[in-house]
């Protein structure tokens, strides 16, 4: 079976730091671009960024709001993602999804984990 | 940044009506657009990709058209387990920006 499935998050101070995970299994993790997508509560889908598959060099991309606090990372021989948060204001609380990117001809995000819920408080 | 706006935001309807979902974006995306479904404490599922292809196992009622500005997502007829927050998402540069989201609800 094709799955993800997120682990990590929690309750952190603003100012604090949390590292999310996510499990792949059922597919090649390797050859797919990986995305992060936040959903804060009652809220719309944010976008949070992507990483590249090792063709492409693991580049990665982000969103303003999480530019230069957050890293997303990967390790390939483990078939799991990462996302390094830093930083962390009360505005990062959200559910955060992990989704791999259909395929190199069609992007869209065809399969997403249960999601992990971060809430930053005091 | 390219935004995407949604309409309507809300609508009520009934079992076996025809839904239509627009999405705008402020400025051409050509068919880089792909649609989504989100029912309640899940995650989101991909129904749409490329403006007007349909995701394999996606019921042949949920259709998508459109390129450049305008889109649509149409239900031809609204079943029981249709109910639920679809959200658009343009593919065609960073930011990967979603819509706001048009929330289908039981009349």
């Amino acid at each position: 079976e094709v799955q993800l499935v997120e682990s990590g998050g929690g309750l952190v101070q603003p100012g604090g730091s949390l590292r999310l995970s996510c499990a792949a299994s059922g597919f090649t993790f390797s050859t797919h671009y990986m995305d992060w997508v936040r959903q804060a509560p009652g809220k719309g889908l944010e976008w949070v960024g992507r990483i590249r598959n090792k063709a492409n060099s693991y580049t990665t991309e982000y969103a303003a709001s999480v530019k230069g606090r957050f890293t997303i990372s990967r390790d390939d021989s483990k078939n799991s993602l990462y996302l390094q948060m830093n930083s962390l204001k009360t505005e990062d609380t959200a559910v955060y999804y992990c989704a791999r990117r259909y395929d190199s001809s069609a992007d869209g995000f065809d399969i997403w984990g249960q999601g992990t819920t971060v809430t930053v408080s005091s | 940044d390219i935004q995407l706006t949604q309409s309507p935001s809300f609508l009520s309807a009934s079992v076996g009506d025809r839904v239509t979902i627009t999405c705008r974006a402020s400025q051409g995306i050509s068919s880089y657009l792909a649609w989504y479904q989100q029912k309640p404490g899940k995650a989101p599922k991909f129904l749409i990709y490329a403006a007007s292809t349909l995701q394999s196992g996606v019921p042949s009622r949920f259709s998508g058209s459109g390129s450049g500005t305008e889109f649509t997502l149409t239900i031809s007829s609204l079943q029981p387990e249709d109910f639920a927050t679809y959200y658009c998402q343009r593919l065609n540069s960073y930011p990967l920006t979603f819509g706001g989201g048009t929330k289908v609800e039981i009349k």
